[in-house]
C-alpha cells in the first residue's frame, strides 16, 4: 500500500527566504505526482504536476522535482511571501492508470512572517 | 468554467439524520472523486467514478455511505444515518483522463451533533 509522508509537518520562516518542502512515497511505481496548496477552510488548488518521466516542473517562484527511484519529491519556493502561507500537500497517482486515485501526504503547514 | 461546485458549503445535522452532499464537476471531465478530510486521517479517497460509473468504492467507510452519479454533471454523496464521527470536510474533485490534473471543489464542512 502506498504511503506518502511530508516533512516537516509545519514550517515558519521570515519573508524572503527560499525554502524546500519534502515529500516521500514508499512505492516508486507512480504515474505522476501533484503538489497542491490548501488555504484554511478552502479547497485544494493544484500547483504543479510532474509526470513519472519528468524530473522537474516550474511555475513562477515554484519548482517541483521528482526522483522516482528514491521515492522523493521536493517543492522549492523562492523568495517566500506572506501570501504563500498555506498548507502544501503532495499526492501520488499509481502507475495503473485505471486506478487513477491520489494518495495524499499529511501536508506541510507553512507560515511566512512579514 | 466555474470549477468544481459543491453544496452546501456547511452542514450541521443531528445524529441519525440523512445528509446529502452535492457536486457539479467541471464540464467535460470524465472522472469524479469524493474525498474526506479529517485532522486525524488527512485526505482519504472514498469513491470515484469514470464516465458516471462507480469504479472503486473501497474507501467508503461503511454501508451508511452511498454515492451516485446520475449524469455527467452531477453527483451526490449520502450518509444515512449520520454519526458524529462522520464530521469532516468532504471534497469533490474532477479530472480529464488525458491530463490527469485533479481539480477540487471548495468542500462541504459537515458537523454531526
Amino acid at each position: 500500500k502506498q504511503e506518502v509522508t511530508q516533512i516537516p509537518a509545519a514550517l515558519s520562516v521570515p519573508e524572503g527566504e527560499n525554502l524546500v518542502l519534502n515529500c516521500s512515497f514508499t512505492d516508486s511505481a507512480i504515474y505522476n505526482l501533484q503538489w497542491f496548496r490548501q488555504d484554511p477552510g478552502k479547497g485544494l488548488t493544484s500547483l504543479l504536476l510532474i509526470q513519472s518521466s519528468q524530473r522537474e516542473q516550474t511555475s513562477g517562484r515554484l519548482n517541483a522535482s521528482l526522483d522516482k527511484s528514491s521515492g522523493r519529491s521536493t517543492l522549492y519556493i523562492a523568495a517566500s511571501q506572506p501570501g504563500d502561507s498555506a498548507t502544501y500537500l503532495c499526492a501520488v497517482r499509481p502507475v495503473n492508470n485505471a486506478g487513477n486515485m491520489l494518495t495524499f501526504g499529511g501536508g506541510t503547514r507553512l507560515m511566512v512572517k512579514p | 468554467d466555474a470549477g468544481v461546485i459543491q453544496s452546501p458549503r456547511h452542514e450541521v445535522t443531528e445524529m441519525g439524520q440523512e445528509v446529502t452532499l452535492r457536486c457539479k464537476p467541471i464540464s467535460g471531465h470524465d472522472y469524479l472523486f469524493w474525498y474526506r478530510q479529517t485532522m486525524m486521517r488527512g485526505l482519504e479517497l472514498l469513491i470515484y467514478f469514470n464516465n458516471n460509473v462507480p469504479i472503486d468504492d473501497s474507501g467508503m467507510p461503511e454501508d451508511r455511505f452511498s454515492a451516485k452519479m446520475p449524469n455527467a454533471s452531477f453527483s451526490t454523496l449520502k450518509i444515512q444515518p449520520s454519526e458524529p464521527r462522520d464530521s469532516a470536510v468532504y471534497f469533490c474533485a474532477s479530472s480529464l483522463g488525458g491530463t490527469l490534473v485533479a481539480f477540487f471543489g471548495q468542500g462541504t464542512r459537515l458537523t454531526v451533533v
